[in-house]
């Protein structure tokens, strides 16, 4: 099976810090890997878009520069949260897509980010 | 803007029923529709994805079908299991890989 991580799988910070979460694909390369948040009791909103080598998608309404994305390999995509607040307190979850299928992902545990 | 709604928003049902999840979605021009389940504070595990030129697809106990003329998808749960209790997001994809979800329906079985 296709097995992808994410690190740490909970984190508390001190508002006005950054944060980062790391998604990896374990066993698979992924060319896309996607970021999505989830606030209590809602469902799941795509942030951005990570290609691997290129730069970041972000959906509308998603602040580029507060959410700095990073796809420097096939098997690693980074999220970091700048200068956090505690609005910023989710559910981070990331998806990879396998480099040679066309519409199969799968899905990190998730991070859960508390920001005090 | 694309839409998916997915009714009910929860649903209690004795072990053993079997029941239907809905999920609608605005746009027939539909890439494929992934079927997912959620565990409390997990991420999501793959149940069913069934493609645009496709009509429903089985996997166990679970059924799903795709009406795209009416916007439409069903997730069938045959013989409910307290393990099956968890919520259940259904969400369409682009051909990039673009998943817009539905809010869920939180199932709950109970013995």
């Amino acid at each position: 099976g296709a097995v992808v991580s994410q690190h740490p799988s909970r984190v508390i910070c001190k508002s006005g810090t950054s944060v980062k979460i790391e998604c990896r694909s374990l066993d698979f390369q992924a060319t896309t890997m996607f970021w999505y948040r989830q606030f209590p009791k809602q469902s799941l909103m795509l942030m951005a878009t990570s290609n691997e080598g290129s730069k970041a998608t972000y959906e509308q309404g998603v602040e580029k520069d507060k959410f700095l994305i990073n796809h420097a390999s096939l098997t690693l995509s980074t999220l970091t949260v700048t200068s956090a607040h505690p609005e910023d307190s989710s559910f981070y979850i990331c998806s990879a897509r396998r480099r040679l299928s066309s519409y199969e992902q799968y899905f990190g545990p998730g991070t859960r980010l508390t920001v005090t | 803007k694309q839409e998916v709604t997915q009714i009910p928003a929860a649903l209690s049902v004795p072990e053993g029923e079997n029941l239907v999840l809905n999920c609608s979605f605005t746009d027939s021009a539909i890439y494929n529709l992934q079927w997912f389940r959620q565990d409390p504070g997990k991420g999501l595990t793959s149940l069913l994805l069934i493609q645009s030129s496709q009509r429903e697809q089985t996997s166990g106990r679970l059924n799903a079908s795709l009406d795209k003329s009416s916007g439409r998808s069903t997730l069938y749960i045959a013989a409910s299991q307290p393990g099956d209790s968890a919520t259940y997001l259904c969400a369409r994809g682009t051909s990039y890989g673009k998943l817009t979800f539905g809010q869920g329906t939180i199932l709950t079985v109970h013995p």
